[in-house]
């Protein structure tokens, strides 16, 4: 089936810092990625809509200057979470569409802000 | 909107008894109906999907589920699980043609020996 990895699968980082999570599409094309987070014991909760080559999509409540995305490529979207605090420190989930409409999700990110 | 409600936050459950995982949603289109299963520390993976046709149906693992239109739900099942089938298991719902999902909170499946 085809395979959907994030990069890294864990991070730590200071507060203030910026990070970066990739999300590829390995063995299809992606034309639209989706971004998840979720929280401890909790659902995944949509944040935004990547297409390539256009603006991201935010959902009702997401700061788009501080989750910055990036589509640049059909097997590539980016997450930078800019100034990150600890209540930023979350599960980040991508997941990219196929070609036959349906999700794949990639393997998660672990987001620690000290 | 739509949304998606997943009746019980844990389910307990002896190896080998049946499992039923509740879910309910709401909609004003068609849409399209989905199970998926996520064990610690991991993304998700899809169990089954419903589409159109047929109600019932079947997944990976032994799982099956079945669409109920006047219900407005489509509960998941297995008739014998194993230690194994212990994770979350997370229902969802996209508007029929269009690619965004909606999640419900999640049933914790919990196996004992």
């Amino acid at each position: 089936g085809a395979v959907v990895s994030q990069h890294p699968s864990w991070v730590i980082c200071k507060s203030g810092t910026s990070v970066k999570i990739e999300c590829r599409s390995l063995d299809f094309q992606a034309t639209t990625m989706f971004w998840y987070r979720q929280f401890p014991k909790q659902s995944l909760m949509l944040m935004a809509t990547s297409n390539e080559g256009s603006k991201a999509t935010y959902e009702q409540g997401v700061e788009k200057d501080k989750f910055l995305i990036n589509h640049a490529s059909l097997t590539l979207s980016t997450l930078t979470v800019t100034s990150a605090h600890p209540e930023d420190s979350s599960f980040y989930i991508c997941s990219a569409v196929g070609p036959y409409n349906e999700q794949f999700f990639g393997p998660g990110t672990r987001l620690t802000v000290l | 909107a739509q949304s998606v409600t997943q009746l019980d936050s844990q389910v307990p459950v002896f190896e080998e008894a049946p499992v039923e995982l509740r879910c309910n949603y709401s909609s004003s289109v068609s849409v399209y109906l989905f199970w998926y299963v996520q064990y610690p520390n991991q993304g998700l993976q899809l169990l089954l999907k419903y589409l159109s046709g047929s109600t019932l149906v079947k997944g990976i693992n032994g799982f099956e589920a079945e669409f109920n239109k006047s219900q407005t739900s489509f509960h998941l099942r297995k008739p014998s699980v194993h230690i194994s089938d212990t994770a979350e298991y997370f229902c969802a719902v996209s508007e029929g043609g269009g690619f965004k999902t909606i999640f419900g909170a999640g049933t914790r499946l919990f196996v004992k020996a």
